[in-house]
């Protein structure tokens, strides 16, 4: 079945510290990999994607990701955390066939300042 | 830029009224989704519409729902009788293709649904 786990339920970090969220997957088929962000009461915002080639890819707001297929993983991370980017962070396979995403649980970023 | 746009961004209705929610995906998408998350919890795929009908459904997809695109441009979700566990934030989202590759679904901004 498919499936995908998002380890960290909830991280604090302080602003200018790195930050990696962590995503691990498990599909049949090499998915379309996607980062969303939803700040509190509002709705889904695509942070980046990955369908194929450069297997690191770059998004909006200073946020990059890497995937690896021998670890299943498509974990996000920025160098240097502004405290606007407090939210929750959505990773969210695509079957190539379904068309759909499957999110996982989420990982509540907290900026201490 | 082009967006899916959903109204009302806000409903409140009584356990066991009807009520229909409001998607106006972007013009050029032909595959069109919905999908839930309920407070504190993470989003959940719902169904998806391709071709004026169902290509896909989750379990929570049941008979008290219902999807219907009426014209070209709206798309909506229907809950026949709702429950106080219908309360949630409803996404409408559109993509262009699907599993088709290099594309992706566009969400809008959501509907909450309280349900009292």
């Amino acid at each position: 079945a498919q499936s995908v786990t998002q380890p960290d339920i909830h991280i604090t970090v302080s602003e200018g510290a790195s930050l990696e969220l962590r995503c691990n997957y498990s599909y049949g088929a090499t998915p379309y990999l996607f980062w969303y962000v939803q700040s509190p009461g509002q709705g889904l915002q695509l942070l980046l994607k990955y369908f194929s080639g450069d297997t690191l890819v770059q998004g909006i707001k200073g946020f990059e990701a890497e995937f690896k297929r021998s670890q299943s993983s498509f974990n996000l991370r920025k160098p240097s955390v502004h405290w606007s980017d407090a939210a929750e962070y959505f990773c969210a396979p695509e079957g190539t066939n379904a068309g759909k995403s499957t999110f996982g649980d989420g990982t509540t970023l907290t900026v201490k300042p | 830029e082009p967006e899916v746009t959903q109204t009302p961004s806000h409903q409140v209705t009584q356990m066991g009224q009807e009520v229909i929610l409001r998607c106006v995906p972007i013009s050029n998408h032909l595959y069109f989704y919905w999908y839930r998350q309920i407070l504190g919890q993470k989003v959940e795929f719902l169904v998806s519409f391709y071709n004026n009908e169902i290509s896909e459904k989750s379990e929570i997809f049941d008979d008290q729902f219902s999807v219907e695109r009426p014209d070209g441009s709206n798309f909506t979700l229907k809950i026949r009788s709702t429950k106080l566990e219908d309360s949630a934030m409803y996404f409408c989202a559109s993509s262009e293709r699907s599993g088709a590759g290099n594309t992706e679904a566009f969400f809008g901004q959501g509907t909450r649904l309280t349900v009292v």
